[in-house]
């Protein structure tokens, strides 16, 4: 596609269920990161993959926090057994590759937790 | 560790005035700086910076870097009610992973 595409736009669950959000990165773009942003706050990073692998999960902030790529394209991000905390927007970016390329964003899924 | 401070927090100016955002950073081993505008949803890219004392521009947009001082500058001329947005600085840290700042929060009355 032309941008990045994330679904779903939002999302609202209760307390404990576990949730998908998924990332259509730009086509040929390798590099793709997932951020957070909570109210007020700017954007948290979470992992980055290039291509298939993440070298780089520190940013993740629990275990029960995971995510993959397949075929160097979509990319879910799970939270499991989620909590209130947990309620933020989470926002995917793709780039060519890593090196001091500018990131192109989607519009985020905003997550709720009941 | 890391950081980057974003000043002021808000703004609030009308139609036809000239706003200065700042963006303070420090970094091991800096390879850029970056700002982006975010207005309901996905933040779109406007500048990136490498070198000292090189103004980028876009229309009323431009952007100036200090790599001495450590910071950076975005600037709006005669701003519009569509300039209204968060604007967020952000560099490169480690190999893989970007600090953003918690942004500035612009509103231009009309």
């Amino acid at each position: 596609g032309a941008g990045v595409s994330q679904s779903p736009s939002n999302k609202v669950t209760e307390k404990g269920k576990d949730v998908e959000l998924r990332c259509d990165p730009i086509s040929g773009h390798t590099a793709l990161y997932w951020y957070r942003q909570s109210l007020g706050q700017g954007l948290e990073f979470l992992i980055y993959f290039q291509g298939n692998s993440a070298p780089d999960k520190s940013g993740l902030p629990s275990d029960r926090f995971s995510a993959e790529r397949t075929g160097g394209s979509v990319s879910t991000l799970t939270i499991q057994r989620t909590q209130q905390e947990d309620s933020a927007v989470y926002l995917c970016a793709s780039s060519l590759d890593r090196s001091n390329q500018p990131q192109h964003f989607g519009d985020g899924t905003r997550l709720s937790i009941l | 560790e890391d950081k980057v401070v974003q000043s002021p927090l808000s703004l609030v100016v009308h139609e036809g005035d000239t706003v200065t955002l700042n963006c303070s950073y420090e970094v091991t081993n800096f390879r850029s700086l970056l700002w982006y505008k975010q207005e309901k949803k996905a933040p779109t890219f406007l500048f990136m910076l490498t070198s000292s004392g090189i103004e980028k521009k876009s229309g009323r947009l431009s952007s100036i870097l200090d790599k001495k001082e450590l910071f950076s500058i975005l600037n709006i001329t005669a701003t519009q009610t569509g300039d209204s947005a968060i604007y967020l600085c952000a560099t490169p840290s480690g190999t893989y992973k970007y600090i953003f700042g918690t942004g500035t929060r612009l509103k231009v009355l009309a």
